[in-house]
Parts: structure tokens; C-alpha cells; sequence
């Protein structure tokens, strides 16, 4: 089945400070989802983003499918960016495939 | 915007309880998910549901069942609950990857089986 990994496992930022989380896929996709799972539990769709670039506010993702990556990119990162960032894929069926995903601490 | 809702976002059973979680969506998907996150071991898929009255097995089925009787309401049953299933259950909906498969997730329940 498809592998999903993501880089770094964990990180810590200054508040402030720029930062870029990876995915690596080992099989072409038709979906990519980023998520922020907050400090509740809770998992809050970034974006959905299966090729190409998109930009909300301080967060962007690009995700170049022919090289099987995506990359989120947070700048001057808050404290409430804290949580655990995933990327998950979809297998072509039913099925949605989630990192182990990457741990971001922000620092005030 | 997508609403999933959870019943219950904190439980505390004892073992050998029924325990019902609730998950209700209000975007007309077709597709429901349950999953449990541990540390350590990531999202792990109980059991999904593409259609009413409609139910797959995910990867880790075991001491769980689940029922759906109506499009937008798909709850996980614990028949007998044991301490093993102390964890944060999550529930999703979602599009058919057909379409855009995307996801959304409701808040989580963080059980404790006692």
C-alpha cells in the first residue's frame, strides 16, 4: 500500500520564525489533505491540495505530484500554531492513508 | 462549512459497559469513518461506511461494531468496553475519492475505560 512520511518529526520554532514540514509519498495520489490537530484533539482541515500551490494567510502548501512530495510552509510562526501536523493521502478507494505526522512547538 | 458532531468530547466507563459514541454530519457525504489515535501508533481506521445501513471493516476491528441508519448519523459501539480501548476515537466524513475524497473531522471523544 502507500507509504507516507513526514519530516521532521518534531520541531521547535521561536515565535516568529519561518518553517517548512514535508511529505513524501511512495505512490502517485488523486488527494492530499494537510491538518492541524490542536492541542483538544481536534483535526482542522489547512488545505486540500493534490498538485499545485495554495496560500491561506501565514500558512501555504505546495504539493508536486510527479515527484510524489508536498510541503507546508508556515511563516512567522504563533504559539497557537502548536499541535501536530499531518498529511494524509488517498489510497483510490475508500481509504485515506495519515502520516505519523510532525510535532511543532512554538516558543513564545 | 462542514459540521461533523461528536456526542460526547470526554467519557468514563467502567469495563464490561456498552459504550455508544455518536457522530453526525450535516454535508450529505456518503462516506463516514471511525478512527482511534494512540500514542505512538497514529490514526488507525476501525470501520467506515459508504451508504446507509452500509459497513466495511477497517484495520482494527476487533470489540468494535457500528450502525448506520440514517445518512448523516454513524455511531461506534463498544459492546463490552475494556481498558484497552482507552483512547481518542475519531470520527470523519467525507467525499468519495472518485470525487475529491476530501475529509472532515469532528472534535474526537477522549475515552477512559476503568
Amino acid at each position: 500500500g502507500i507509504q507516507v512520511e513526514q519530516s521532521p518529526p518534531d520541531l521547535i520554532l521561536q515565535e516568529g520564525a519561518n518553517s517548512t514540514l514535508r511529505c513524501n509519498f511512495s505512490d502517485s495520489v488523486n488527494n492530499l489533505q494537510w491538518f492541524h490537530q490542536n492541542p483538544w484533539g481536534q483535526l482542522i482541515n489547512l488545505f486540500y491540495i493534490p498538485s499545485g500551490t495554495k496560500q491561506n494567510g501565514r500558512l501555504s502548501a505546495t504539493t508536486v505530484a510527479t515527484e510524489r512530495y508536498s510541503l507546508l510552509y508556515i511563516s512567522s510562526s504563533q504559539t497557537t500554531d502548536s499541535g501536530v501536523y499531518f498529511c494524509a493521502v488517498g489510497d483510490g478507494g475508500f481509504k485515506t492513508i495519515f502520516g505519523a505526522g510532525t510535532r511543532l512547538f512554538v516558543k513564545a | 462549512d462542514v459540521k461533523v458532531t461528536q456526542s460526547s468530547r470526554y467519557l468514563v466507563k467502567r469495563t464490561g459497559e456498552k459504550v455508544f459514541l455518536e457522530c453526525v454530519q450535516d454535508m450529505d457525504h456518503e462516506n463516514m469513518f471511525w478512527y482511534r489515535q494512540d500514542p505512538g501508533l497514529g490514526l488507525r481506521l476501525i470501520y467506515f461506511s459508504y451508504d446507509v445501513k452500509m459497513k466495511e471493516k477497517g484495520d482494527i476491528p476487533e470489540g468494535y461494531s457500528v450502525s448506520r441508519e440514517k445518512k448523516e448519523r454513524f455511531s461506534l459501539i463498544l459492546e463490552s468496553a475494556s481498558t484497552n480501548q482507552t483512547s481518542m476515537y475519531l470520527c470523519a466524513s467525507g467525499l468519495d475519492q472518485s470525487d475529491t475524497g476530501e475529509l472532515f473531522f469532528g472534535e474526537g471523544s477522549r475515552l477512559t475505560v476503568l
